[in-house]
């Protein structure tokens, strides 16, 4: 079976400072990866999608970028955070070629605040 | 481009009963997939159902079940026999079958179900 993991789980950072977040999936191989944003009350939003080691597409134009640097690796970075930046991260897979690749399935996600 | 629509931003229910909610979209797509995720208070996302837009019968999963109408645009969750465990934000959310590679989630803004 396959599993999602995301860390860190929660991360304070200060206005200017760095962020890189980790996802990495198990038992499946070249799977779609997806990083959304949830505010507070609010739906998800799509930031990045890949398809593939180094294809990177985003759907949303702001200071955050991604990179995919193996198969079952996604990460999620900046090289310098805004206080808009605090949210719910989540990550996610689909299958790529073959299976459900509709369905999306989703990691525990990361609680990001910017002081 | 589509569009989600969650009405209800809260819903209640004993424990036992049953409780319906209700979700719209706008699309001009013949083909695409429709899905009900639950987000918990450990926020991460879980697939309760999905459904075809070309299969005419409405999925059903244990106590989940759907009320598909794609002429009017609607895609509401029965839960039945609701348990505490059902309490959780509820999300609809809409994904074309085109092929051209999106893979974008449109995701409702979310129904709170209090048990």
């Amino acid at each position: 079976s396959q599993t999602i993991h995301q860390w860190p789980a929660t991360l304070v950072q200060p206005v200017g400072s760095p962020l890189s977040l980790e996802c990495t999936v198990e038992g499946t191989s070249n799977p779609n990866l997806y990083w959304y944003r949830q505010a507070a009350g609010r739906g998800l939003q799509l930031l990045f999608y890949s398809v593939g080691i180094g294809q990177i597409s985003s759907e949303v134009p702001q200071n955050l970028s991604a990179s995919r640097p193996q198969d079952r690796q996604f990460i999620l970075s900046s090289k310098k955070l805004l206080l808009s930046d605090s949210g719910f991260y989540l990550c996610a897979w689909s299958f790529g070629t073959s299976g459900e690749s509709d369905t999306q399935y989703f990691g525990p996600g990361t609680r990001l605040t910017v002081l | 481009a589509q569009t989600v629509t969650q009405s209800q931003p809260e819903m209640s229910v004993q424990e036992a009963e049953t409780v319906t909610l209700s979700c719209t979209y706008d699309t001009s797509e013949s083909d695409y997939y429709l899905f009900w995720y639950k987000q918990p208070p450990s926020r991460q996302m879980i697939l309760v159902i999905r459904q075809e837009a070309y299969k005419q019968q409405n999925a059903t999963e244990n106590r989940f079940s759907v009320n598909f109408q794609k002429a009017a645009k609607s895609f509401s969750l029965k839960i039945s026999d609701s348990q505490l465990g059902d309490a959780a934000m509820y999300f609809c959310a809409y994904r074309s079958a085109s092929t051209s590679g999106t893979y974008k989630y449109i995701f409702g803004t979310g129904t709170r179900l209090k048990v």
